[in-house]
This record gives structure tokens, sequence and C-alpha cells, in this order.
């Protein structure tokens, strides 16, 4: 199945870790971005990439940190800088339109 | 910057009943106007989008209509089932942005059997 998956479905860290979420897409998809979902908000962007080995901050990039060293895989890591890094994670991916953009299941990330 | 303002945050219908979901946005160069549908605990789902270079655009129960010049853009869905009750999100995006999608804030809608 084509698609793009998200793991862990659940994630809980303590503060002062490091913690990293992963994205992979097989659907050959050139873009792929980081959002962050809060409580009755909307998607908010962390960051992007349009092509491997480059990435571009978003509207909330402190305290995260990216990597695209393969077409396939988007890893994000929150930071202990991340003030309040408790959300919903959201990855997606789009073709070189770079419109139509494709969503996983997401991650949600506890801080206890 | 853009900003998309979307109306209202809860929406609550009679099943069979239409829906309507509106969205203003800020940026005139904006052309790319895409919806979401997003069921709890789930990442969103595209469910219908629309270009600058059209005015409406139709797939079965649900519509999309764009006014250019009042820089508005609703959504529709007509006959309205239970299974529609999720939160749905507006965006807009322009072409020379790399893809950047900015959201609206959410609609809750409810469809009551």
């Amino acid at each position: 199945d084509g698609g793009i998956t998200q793991s862990p479905k659940y994630l809980f860290r303590k503060e002062g870790q490091n913690v990293t979420l992963s994205c992979e897409q097989n659907l050959n998809h050139d873009a792929m971005y980081w959002y962050r979902q809060d409580p009755g908000q909307g998607l908010r962007l962390i960051y992007y990439s349009q092509i491997v080995n480059d990435f571009q901050k978003g509207d909330i990039a402190e305290g995260y940190s990216v990597s695209r060293e393969k077409k396939e895989s988007f890893p994000l890591t929150v930071t202990s800088a991340q003030k309040n890094p408790t959300a919903f994670y959201l990855c997606a991916s789009s073709g070189v339109s770079g419109n139509e953009q494709f969503f996983g299941p997401g991650t949600r990330l506890t801080v206890l | 910057g853009e900003n998309v303002e979307q109306h209202p945050s809860t929406l609550s219908v009679q099943e069979g009943d239409s829906a309507v979901i509106k969205c203003t946005y800020s940026d005139s160069a904006s052309n790319y106007f895409p919806w979401y549908k997003q069921e709890l605990g789930k990442g969103p789902q595209l469910i219908i989008d629309i270009r600058s270079n059209v005015g409406e655009k139709k797939d079965q129960r649900i519509a999309v209509t764009l006014n250019k010049t009042a820089k508005h853009f609703s959504l529709h869905i007509t006959e309205t089932q239970p299974e529609d009750s999720a939160v749905y999100f507006c965006a807009a995006s322009k072409q020379n942005q790399g893809g950047k999608l900015i959201f609206g804030q959410g609609t809750e809608l409810s469809v009551k059997p």
C-alpha cells in the first residue's frame, strides 16, 4: 500500500529529554512537511523539505530539528529547548507541485 | 504574512440538512485552497480543493466556491450524514511558497441523526 507512516502513535517523554518522531512515505513525493496541532487549533508548520538534503524553517521551528538524508524519510527531533512540546504531530508529503499534501496518521507526544 | 480565518468554530445540523463552512484569506496572491476532514485521533484527509482559475468545484455531496474579489471560499456539504461528523479545515497557499499551507482554525461539524 502506498502512503505515509508515522511512528510511534503515542510517545511519552520526560522533561529535558530529546525525542525523535519518525515519518516515512512511499509515494515518491519530493516534498515533506511537519506540522504541530494543539487542541482546538489549526495546524502550524514546523519544518518543510522540498528536496533531499535541504529543508527550511516553518513558522514555529524553535526547539525542533529535522534531517532529510533520504527521499522517503523526514524525521523530526523535539529537543529539550522546546518549552511546550505536548501536542499532536503530523507529517505530510506532496509531489513537485507542492500543493496537494497528504497526511500521515500522526504522533501524540506527551511530556511527563 | 498570509492569514486564514474560518467560521464557524462549531456547527450542528440535522441529518439530511446542508452545512456551510466559510474561510477568508488575506494574501491576494494565494491561488490554491484545499479542504481537509479530520476524524478524532487521525491525520487530516484531503476532501476537495480549488485553484484560483475556477469559481466552483463539485464532487458528489461536497462543493467548494471561491470569490477571489472578496478573498473568501466556502465548503458546502449537502444531504449530511452522521459519518460527515468531523473537524474540517480550510487552507490557502501560493505557488511560489514551496507548498506552504496556511490553515484555518477548524470547524467541528456534528450531524445529528
